[in-house]
């Protein structure tokens, strides 16, 4: 199946800093890649949604100057915490799309393996 | 709006057991798909199955089936001869036929033992 990756897979940092977490797609193209946040033993939240091209969207609540989202290519896209505190550290995790097929509603979603961030 | 319900916060299973974990879910799209994912605590997102909404017959891959009532709206996972390895948070999840995100319910830790 299709493969998508995140690096790095986990990163600990100082208050204050800024991590860049990037997400690709190996083998497809993928137009829209998803953000998402995982606390411990909760769900998936939705951050937003990344546009090739084009600019993100946002979640409600997700703050767009704190979590700088870049979709440069049709492989890449990368997620920015800036200025990231205690607060911050989660599980963040990518999954793109492949779009080829007819449906929208069966397009497949592939999961990268997850950013664990800690911010100290 | 989307919602997706998993009423189940943990469940626990001996190994070779069948077990089903519900799925309820609420949608105004008229083509939509549901998933169920597994996570385990090396957390990975491992795709299970997929059910649209137009689909006639149930969905099945391996040990997993899902039990797809559209007019309740529930998509349940049945997982048979239960395994050790099968000890995860499950997730059900949809997308609608906008092809948007997945949504995702609150997920379901199994714990199987011997």
């Amino acid at each position: 199946g299709a493969v998508v990756s995140q690096h790095p897979s986990w990163v600990i940092c100082k208050s204050g800093t800024s991590v860049k977490i990037e997400c690709r797609s190996l083998d497809f193209q993928a137009t829209t890649m998803f953000w998402y946040r995982q606390f411990p033993k909760q769900s998936l939240m939705l951050m937003a949604t990344s546009n090739e091209g084009s600019k993100a969207t946002y979640e409600q609540g997700v703050e767009k100057d704190k979590f700088l989202i870049n979709h440069a290519s049709l492989t890449l896209s990368t997620l920015t915490v800036t200025s990231a505190h205690p607060e911050d550290s989660s599980f963040y995790i990518c999954s793109a799309r492949d779009t080829s097929g007819a449906n929208p509603s069966t397009d497949t979603q592939y999961f990268g393996p997850g950013t664990r961030l800690t911010v100290l | 709006a989307q919602k997706i319900t998993q009423t189940q916060p943990g469940m626990f299973v001996q190994e070779k057991e069948a077990v089903t974990l519900d799925c309820t879910y609420d949608t105004s799209d008229p083509s939509y798909g549901l998933f169920w994912y597994k996570q385990p605590s090396s957390g990975e997102m491992i795709f299970l199955i997929y059910q649209g909404s137009y689909d006639q017959q149930n969905a099945t891959e391996g040990r997993y089936s899902l039990n797809f009532q559209k007019a309740r709206k529930s998509a349940n996972l049945v997982i048979s001869a239960s395994q050790l390895g099968d000890s995860a948070m499950y997730f059900c999840a949809m997308i609608g036929q906008a092809g948007t995100a997945l949504i995702f319910g609150k997920g379901t830790t199994l714990s199987v033992s011997s």
